[in-house]
Parts: structure tokens; C-alpha cells; sequence
């Protein structure tokens, strides 16, 4: 069964540094999510994608953080500087078109850590 | 605000009981609620989706229910076992107006955890 990839799957950081994830949908998926969880809460829409073109990033703190899907497959999603408030897991999910009611599938996140 | 609650926060029982989780929301307007579970450590998976003609939906030992008027919705697992040991998570959806997708309000979620 087609999976969302995600690596790392764990990083560990010293704030001010740079961070980068990376996001492979299921083949043909035309829209892309990156979501961050903080434990014990719920995922928080942090930007989403149809194909390449940005279609909502309003919760995106555009200061330190930027995602890119260039060709509109894979993704990344950068953070410079990493603050410790940052430390949190960073989900991927993807569903064919985004259409309402469609299923979004999750991949298995990178925990990310800032020391 | 739109917002998703759920209760109880944690909840432990004894493998083979039954249990009921609950999620009230105040998103509107209101397109779909799904019901997701999360393993510690991994993404969410997907349970059930229901719209608003919708009052129950079962995904196996999973049944959700949903009342648009009062916007509640519940999820009944029967017989539970060692596996269901996770959180699950409430997901209310808006359409958003442009390119008819939808935004998605998450709740905390519901720790469960099952005891032999």
C-alpha cells in the first residue's frame, strides 16, 4: 500500500541552527500538507499545497520558516533559526486532489527536538 | 473561533470492555468530521468520515455518530483491544472558498489506553 515518506524520521538541533524536512506523497496526489504537532495537542495546519502553488500558509511564521514542492511532488519544509519553541513533531499528508471530504494520509512525522 | 473539544482527556479501561469517546465542536459552516487514530510516535490514521446527512458510520469495532444540531459527535469502540491503545483525534472540516478545498480544525485528542 502506497505510503507518505518522511525523513529524518528524529533531529536533534541547537536553536539558531537550520533545519530541514522532507516530504514524498502517495504517487498522484496533487495536494500536499505539512502540519506540526506539539505533544499532547492536535496537528496544526502550518501550509498546504496544490501541485506547486501555495494555497494557504496563513499559519506559517513566515520569519523562520518556508516549504517549497517546486516540481509538485516532493516537499520541503525549512526552519532558520530553529527556536526551542520549535521542538515538536512535523507531519506530512497528502490526498488526490484536496477536494472536500477526501481523505488526507499522514506520514510518520519527524520529531523534531531543539536544545 | 472555530473549535474542536473532546473528552474525556485520558481514559483507561480493560481490554474487551467497551468505551465511548466524545467530541464537541462550534466550526461552522460545517462540511465533514472524521475521526482519526494516532499510534504514540506516528501519523494519524483515518477511522471514519461523515457529513451532515450523516448520523453513523462503522469502520469494524469503530462506530461514530454524529448530531449536526447539537454538533456532537461520539465514538463507540466495542470490545477493545490491547491495539486500540492510542489517541484519537476529532477533525472538523470547512469548505474554504477557494479552489473548493477544505479547512480542517483538529481536536486535542482522547489518550486510550487498554489494560490486560
Amino acid at each position: 500500500e502506497a505510503e507518505v515518506a518522511q525523513s529524518p524520521r528524529y533531529k536533534i538541533t541547537e536553536k539558531s541552527q537550520a533545519v530541514a524536512f522532507w516530504c514524498d506523497p502517495i504517487s498522484g496526489h496533487a495536494t500536499l500538507y505539512w502540519y506540526r504537532q506539539i505533544l499532547g495537542q492536535g496537528p496544526e495546519l502550518l501550509v498546504q499545497f496544490q501541485d506547486e502553488s501555495v494555497v494557504d500558509d496563513s499559519q506559517l511564521p513566515k520569519d523562520r520558516f518556508s516549504a517549497e514542492r517546486l516540481k509538485g511532488v516532493d516537499s520541503t519544509l525549512k526552519i532558520q533559526p530553529a527556536e526551542l519553541g520549535d521542538s515538536a513533531m512535523y507531519l506530512c499528508a497528502s490526498s488526490f486532489t484536496g477536494s472536500v471530504g477526501e481523505t488526507q494520509y499522514f506520514g510518520p512525522g519527524t520529531r523534531l527536538l531543539v536544545l | 473561533k472555530n473549535q474542536v473539544e473532546q473528552s474525556p482527556q485520558s481514559l483507561i479501561i480493560l481490554e474487551g470492555k467497551n468505551c465511548t469517546l466524545q467530541c464537541n465542536y462550534t466550526v461552522s459552516p460545517f462540511s465533514n468530521l472524521r475521526w482519526y487514530k494516532q499510534d504514540t510516535g506516528r501519523g494519524p490514521v483515518s477511522l471514519t468520515i461523515m457529513t451532515f446527512s450523516e448520523n453513523t458510520k462503522s469502520n469494524g469495532r469503530y462506530t461514530a455518530t454524529l448530531d449536526a444540531d447539537t454538533k456532537q459527535s461520539s465514538l463507540h469502540i466495542t470490545a477493545s483491544q490491547l491495539s486500540d491503545s492510542a489517541s484519537y483525534i476529532c477533525v472538523v472540516s470547512a469548505p474554504m472558498a477557494n479552489f473548493g478545498n477544505e479547512k480542517l480544525t483538529f481536536g486535542t485528542g482522547t489518550r486510550l489506553t487498554i489494560i490486560p
